[in-house]
């Protein structure tokens, strides 16, 4: 089945630093792209969508600026966490959808951000 | 955004027994999803049931699906401690745009 890369698995980082985050498709062109957060024993909450070449939609209360999304080719997105506070800390998760991938999102493995 | 409730919670059942959970939605929907997430790890996808399916099999799984009460129920039958996980149901409102429940982590004991 089609397979979602995500790397790093985890990080940790000092506060004020900026983290990237990159999400690859492996056998598929993915032409759209999400970005959900995920805090302990929680649900995942989606904080964006991403299309190839195109801005991508945030969701009410993700700010823009702090997670810079970028979906530059159809196999990679990455959400880079900007100047990273302690708040930030969270598990993130991409998910991708396009040709080749049916009618399922496959999901990355996930990054645990730690900001000290 | 749509959140699913689901229940219960948690759940924790003997090897061999079978393990139902619950999930309730709001809005209209194209599909319902169930996903398995192990501690700390991304999410793998059990099963897709569209809007005008009542019922699916897939394995061990069994989901069934009743529009008109905007709910949804997952069985997992003669558990296995590999089943331990959190399980999620994800509505799929448009575009592969999921709205993903509180899900119900299930522990196994053997």
């Amino acid at each position: 089945g089609a397979v979602v890369s995500q790397h790093p698995s985890w990080v940790i980082c000092k506060s004020g630093t900026s983290v990237k985050i990159e999400c690859r498709s492996l056998d598929f062109q993915a032409t759209t792209m999400f970005w959900y957060r995920q805090f302990p024993k929680q649900s995942l909450m989606l904080m964006a969508t991403s299309n190839e070449g195109s801005k991508a939609t945030y969701e009410q209360g993700v700010e823009k600026d702090k997670f810079l999304i970028n979906h530059a080719s159809l196999t990679l997105s990455t959400l880079t966490v900007t100047s990273a506070h302690p708040e930030d800390s969270s598990f993130y998760i991409c998910s991708a959808s396009g040709q080749g991938a049916g009618e399922k999102l496959f999901f990355g493995s996930g990054t645990q951000l730690s900001v000290l | 955004s749509q959140q699913g409730e689901e229940d219960p919670q948690a759940l924790s059942i003997q090897e061999g027994e079978n393990a139902t959970m619950n999930c309730s939605y709001k809005t209209s929907i194209n599909n319902l999803q169930w996903y398995r997430q192990n501690s700390g790890r991304g999410l793998v996808h059990l099963i897709l049931i569209r809007s005008n399916e009542r019922e699916k099999h897939s394995g061990r799984l069994r989901v069934t699906l009743d529009t008109s009460k905007k709910s949804s129920s997952l069985l997992i039958t003669a558990s296995r401690a590999a089943d331990t996980a959190s399980y999620f149901c994800a509505t799929d409102e448009d575009d592969y745009k999921l709205s993903f429940g509180a899900g119900t982590t299930v522990t196994v004991r053997a």
